[in-house]
């Protein structure tokens, strides 16, 4: 069974402060996918990276892929209220055509 | 991307029975998938759902807790039978929908507690 560990679990900081959530696992993933999600909805795709080494960026957000594809970390620069979310990362083995394996999440808050 | 409707968004029933969960599709896919969010949890999957054949079940969910239907490539079913509190959960099907097809996407969950 694949495992994803996702930390911080709980993340509470103030506006304007940076931070950084961590993905790791022992196992190597296809391509990993970091989701948001809000209160009674569905998790939303924030971004796919599927080459070792890659670095996605998202605006303030900065996703990037370990060189060997077990890890994965969510850097946020100068955070706003509007960050307040559910962080999920998620992997992807195989061909791609299977279920994604979740960590556990991030509750993160910003406070203004 | 994908764009899927579940229905209900949420509902309260009673312990003991059944609930049927549909999630609707605006394209044909091959596979559709089923999770669970127990409240304040990451999701766990559930089960894979491919039409023409029985759906593929993860570790610790069985067909007769969970079965599912998969009728055409655009719509699933999911039942939670002879509920429990402990069934009390956010249910949630995706897709790997365009343009890459490489890309999960989720319907907006159906919130289920179980009294």
């Amino acid at each position: 069974t694949q495992l994803l560990e996702q930390s911080p679990q709980f993340l509470s900081i103030q506006e304007g402060e940076n931070l950084t959530v961590y993905c790791n696992s022992s196992s190597v993933f296809s391509s990993l996918q970091w989701y948001r999600q809000e209160p009674g909805e569905g998790p939303v795709l924030l971004v796919t990276v599927v080459t070792g080494g890659e670095v996605k960026k998202l605006k303030r957000l900065t996703f990037q892929f370990g060189d060997a594809r077990k890890d994965s970390s969510l850097h946020i620069t100068a955070a706003q209220p509007g960050d307040t979310g559910l962080y999920l990362c998620a992997g992807v083995s195989g061909g791609g055509a299977d279920g994604l394996t979740f960590g556990k999440g991030t509750h993160l808050i910003i406070q203004p | 991307s994908a764009v899927i409707s579940q229905k209900p968004s949420r509902d309260i029933c009673q312990r003991g029975t059944s609930l049927t969960i549909q999630c609707q599709v605006d394209s044909q896919v091959t596979m559709m998938f089923w999770y669970r969010q127990q409240p304040g949890q990451s999701l766990t999957l559930i089960a894979t759902a491919n039409q023409g054949s029985e759906a593929t079940y993860e570790s610790g969910f069985v067909i007769d807790k969970f079965p599912i239907s998969r009728p055409n490539l655009t719509f699933s079913t999911l039942t939670v039978s002879n509920m429990s509190p402990e069934d009390s959960s956010i249910y949630l099907c995706s897709v790997y929908g365009p343009p890459s097809y490489n890309e999960q996407f989720f319907g907006p969950g159906t919130r289920l507690t179980v009294l």
